[in-house]
């Protein structure tokens, strides 16, 4: 166990829907991580949070956004969801941001659009 | 940009046998390497990690890595392996700095091994 939550485990919805998916990082870590795992591009990183602020943007849609809050979980929100979208997404939570800090992983929420 | 590749999609191993799972990656200064393992429906969990030092890492469950800066590999290594390593294995390297310190982690697109008793 990780540390890390996310909910929900599994997430059906159909295609033009909206999700959120939820992310609760490791206590006292003040980085967190989205990445989108599919079977066709693997696993790619989409955005990082850090303390409330976004630091950096990867291959993440205009479709998507996220937000961390002031407890510190994350949401990453998925608009006019695709087919495409159909992913494992995970959330990773670190320490202070910084190259030695480990990312610790959640087990990962996945998304099924149809 | 920074990039990692594992060239070998599918490995079936017999358990007790050694093991050595490759990774190749591209970047343009001092790299930081992981492996990763993720099990079936799980999340992905640190093996390893390199970042300076000793270019022989040790990490969890037996597994060990050598980084190889001449050949810009970093194999994972295992010398008996046993059923439960079944997984899929990702190398990861964190480079991708934004200048707002975010080091997000871009990764090869893994390894299946499979261990036949």
């Amino acid at each position: 166990d990780s540390g890390v939550t996310q909910t929900p485990k599994h997430l059906i919805t159909a295609t033009g829907q909206r999700v959120t998916l939820r992310c609760s990082p490791r206590s006292g870590d003040l980085s967190v991580y989205w990445y989108q795992q599919s079977l066709d591009q693997g696993l790619q990183f989409l955005i990082h949070y850090y303390n409330g602020e976004e630091r950096a943007k990867g291959n993440i849609l205009e479709r998507f956004s996220a937000q961390q809050f002031p407890d510190l979980h994350s949401e990453l929100n998925l608009s006019s969801l695709e087919l495409g979208d159909s992913a494992l997404y995970f959330c990773a939570s670190s320490a202070p941001s910084g190259r030695l800090n480990e990312q610790f992983f959640g087990p990962g929420t996945r998304l099924t659009v149809l | 940009a920074q990039s990692v590749t594992q060239p070998d999609i599918h490995i079936t191993v017999s358990e007790g046998a050694s093991l050595e799972l490759r990774c190749n990656y591209s970047y343009g200064a001092t790299p930081y390497l992981f492996w990763y393992v993720q099990s079936p429906g799980q999340g992905l969990q640190l093996l390893l990690k390199y970042f300076s030092g000793d270019t022989l890492v040790q990490g969890i469950k037996g597994f060990e890595a050598e980084f190889k800066r001449s050949q810009s590999s970093f194999n994972l290594r295992k010398p008996s392996v046993h059923w439960s390593d079944a997984a899929e294995y990702f190398c990861a390297v964190d480079g991708a700095y934004s200048g707002a310190g975010s080091y997000q982690l871009t990764f090869g697109k893994g390894t299946k091994l499979s261990v036949i008793p």
